[in-house]
């Protein structure tokens, strides 16, 4: 069975600082996808950035990137210039490659930015 | 805004009775799937639905039921509650039921059993 570890139960940022968000999962299937989900405090579930396991270039959107290591089955997710709006629980999801899959999340990260 | 919407935001009910949980997909997608988030599980896959059939089960309870109507909605029901089953529970959707399409959460309904 596919598992998910997130081994940062809690993180802090200084405003406009990096911080980077660590995951990694245990699969052997070769087609899959990774995915980190943010939750603020309304509790809405949102796709923050989403990484397909055949690409070896790592995805990017704005400020939000990941760092994907295949080999070592890690995922880890990148905040520049973090601002108070990303103050939330961060979930990294596994989902295996074909139909009829389901998200696998890992425990979450909660994450606090410091004004 | 995801465009996929629950009803109701929160619940609250005792133990032993039934509920039930609605969600509407966005707009033209037919793939509906139910998670259960709770402190102690976590976020979990609870079943999936495309275009009214169950296509993939996970760690749901024999007491919860779903299903997918024509106009693609679905229902969530829960049944003998337990203190246990206090959870917030997410519909997302998709286009279809391939890995590749994106899943979008509604806002979830919280469930508090007493």
């Amino acid at each position: 069975a596919q598992t998910v570890t997130q081994s940062q139960p809690e993180m802090s940022v200084q405003e406009a600082e990096t911080v980077t968000l660590s995951c990694t999962y245990d699969t052997s299937e070769s087609d899959y996808y990774l995915f980190w989900y943010k939750q603020p405090p309304s509790r809405q579930m949102i796709l923050v950035i989403r990484q397909e396991a055949y690409k070896q270039q790592n995805a990017t959107e704005n400020r939000f990137s990941v760092n994907f290591q295949k080999a070592a089955k890690s995922f880890s997710l990148k905040i520049s210039d973090s601002q108070l709006g990303d103050a939330a629980m961060y979930f990294c999801a596994y989902r295996r490659g074909g139909s009829n899959y389901k998200l696998t999340f890992g425990k979450g990260t909660l994450l606090t930015v410091n004004p | 805004d995801s465009g996929v919407t629950q009803t109701p935001k929160h619940l609250i009910t005792a133990t032993g009775q039934r509920v039930t949980l609605r969600c509407s997909p966005r707009s033209g997608d037919l793939s509906v799937y139910w998670y259960q988030q709770s402190l102690d599980q976590g976020l979990q896959f609870l079943i999936q639905y495309y275009n009214g059939e169950e296509r993939a089960k996970g760690n749901i309870l024999e007491r919860f039921s779903a299903q997918q109507f024509p106009d693609l909605h679905s229902e969530l029901n829960l049944s003998s509650l337990e203190l246990g089953d206090s959870a917030l529970y997410f519909c997302a959707s998709s286009v279809g039921t391939s890995a590749s399409y994106e899943q979008y959460f509604g806002p979830g309904t919280r469930l508090t059993v007493t």
